[in-house]
């Protein structure tokens, strides 16, 4: 079974919008990741929160992490073709020793 | 600098026939960690294993053996493929100090008829 669930599956937007897409996990965590994934290729790291923070930037993105609903959030600002992809969010549990992934949001950056 | 790669690409093969699907690395990590993919369910752990010798058994192990002789390599063996055996494969890696990111082959289609 999947620990951590994304929300949507799938999301439209036009170049210059926001992308936000979440994920929900079951079990305590050491720290949530979310990676990205372009056609036909093999996943990407994108940014990692640990279960002590609540939020994180990396460029345009912006992470938030809440321990109490079990929920994170990645945002997209300013989006642009390039960003069409799935996103993946992993969470590290207590073991530590690998990640499980959720099923994933593709999103679609029209131009 | 190679990173992690994965060979085949495709394969194309029947029912009931051994597949052997290759990982190698070039950063000496000491994790490493095979995955399939499948629409609906994202990404599943098959195998991993935390050093050469070492393996462990993730999400859906069953049809599947690895080997980890040589830290670099960690290849994946279907014994007997079977249609549901189906999928996209990825194997990674990561340091063995950190918990943190894993890096990812490019991935092997995988068809079986």
């Amino acid at each position: 079974s999947q620990q951590g669930e994304e929300d949507p599956q799938a999301l439209s937007i036009q170049e210059g919008e926001n992308a936000t897409m979440n994920c929900s996990y079951k079990t305590s965590i050491n720290n949530l990741q979310w990676y990205r994934q372009n056609s036909g290729r093999g996943l990407v790291h994108l940014i990692l929160i640990r279960s002590n923070e609540r939020e994180k930037h990396s460029g345009r993105l912006r992470v938030t992490l809440d321990t109490s609903k079990k929920s994170s959030s990645l945002l997209i600002t300013a989006s642009r073709a390039a960003d069409t992809a799935s996103y993946f969010c992993a969470t590290d549990g207590a073991a530590g020793n690998k990640l499980t992934f959720g099923g994933g949001t593709r999103v679609l950056v029209k131009p | 600098d190679a990173g992690i790669t994965q060979s085949p690409r495709y394969k194309i093969t029947e029912t009931g026939r051994q597949v052997t699907l290759m990982c190698h690395q070039t950063w000496s990590h000491s994790y490493m960690f095979w995955y399939r993919q499948d629409l609906g369910h994202g990404l599943r752990l098959i195998y991993y294993s935390a050093a050469a010798d070492i393996t462990d058994k993730g999400e859906v192990p069953d049809g599947y053996v690895v080997s980890r002789s040589k830290t670099e390599n960690f290849p994946l063996t279907l014994e007997s493929a079977t249609r549901s055996q189906t999928s996209v494969y990825f194997c990674a890696s990561r340091y063995s100090g950190s918990k943190e990111t894993q890096y990812f082959g490019p991935g092997t289609r995988l068809l079986v008829l």
